[in-house]
């Protein structure tokens, strides 16, 4: 079955400093891949995503690049900022079935320090 | 344009009491999803509906169920609660079309049981 192997957590950062979340997935075929984050005492919030091999998703200064050959999806953001801190999940979506449900990874919280 | 909302927002139960969850799906979303975050488990996949049916289940025993209405609001349903349903439920959206499958989330219900 589709799986998400996520780079585990806690992670605390000095703002301003490079970010990498790592995301690894087993899946066949050719998943769509997120990333959600959810700060604390909400829901989910969609970060940003990739729907085929080499698509770079980006959104408020994070990005991430759907790599087929190493089945990655790894997390980048260049300065962090204290708002950033939340706890972010890496997804799939499998391409068996349309509207499949998503597969998540574990969470990695992360605490961006002023 | 609103997003997925859900209610209640918090919820105190007692074992083997029954509860009901609700959520309306962002307007023109056939596809409705309900997750489980319970502490420790992370994002486990409960139920799938589209177009009032259910499509795909997740492992979670039949006390837990729901339905689909023809405006495609859901309602979750969880029978003789148990101590370790206390989570966060959450409700996700897309439309029911190859290529839009981009689920969206909202806030959550908080469960307690006590």
């Amino acid at each position: 079955g589709n799986s998400v192997t996520q780079m585990e957590g806690p992670v605390t950062l000095s703002e301003e400093a490079f970010l990498t979340i790592n995301c690894t997935y087993t899946a066949t075929g050719y998943p769509s891949l997120f990333w959600y984050v959810q700060y604390p005492g909400e829901g989910l919030q969609l970060l940003l995503k990739a729907t085929k091999a080499d698509d770079k998703g980006s959104n408020k200064g994070f990005e991430a690049t759907y790599r087929k050959e190493t089945t990655s999806f790894h997390l980048e953001k260049g300065s962090v900022q204290v708002s950033d801190s939340a706890v972010y999940f890496c997804a799939l979506k499998g391409s068996v079935r349309v509207n499949e449900k998503l597969t998540f990874g574990t969470g990695t919280r992360l605490t961006i320090i002023p | 344009e609103a997003g997925v909302t859900q209610s209640p927002t918090h919820l105190i139960k007692t074992r083997g009491q029954q509860v009901t969850l609700r959520c309306s799906p962002i307007s023109g979303h056939t596809s409705v999803y309900w997750y489980q975050q319970a502490l420790g488990l992370g994002l486990q996949f409960l139920l799938w509906y589209d177009e009032g049916e259910e499509r795909n289940r997740g492992n979670f025993p039949p006390r837990f169920s729901g339905r689909q209405f023809p405006n495609y609001s859901s309602e979750l349903n969880v029978n003789a609660l148990e101590l370790e349903d206390s989570a966060l439920y959450l409700c996700a959206s897309s439309l029911g079309q190859v290529g839009q499958e981009t689920q969206y989330f909202g806030p959550g219900t908080r469960l307690l049981v006590l």
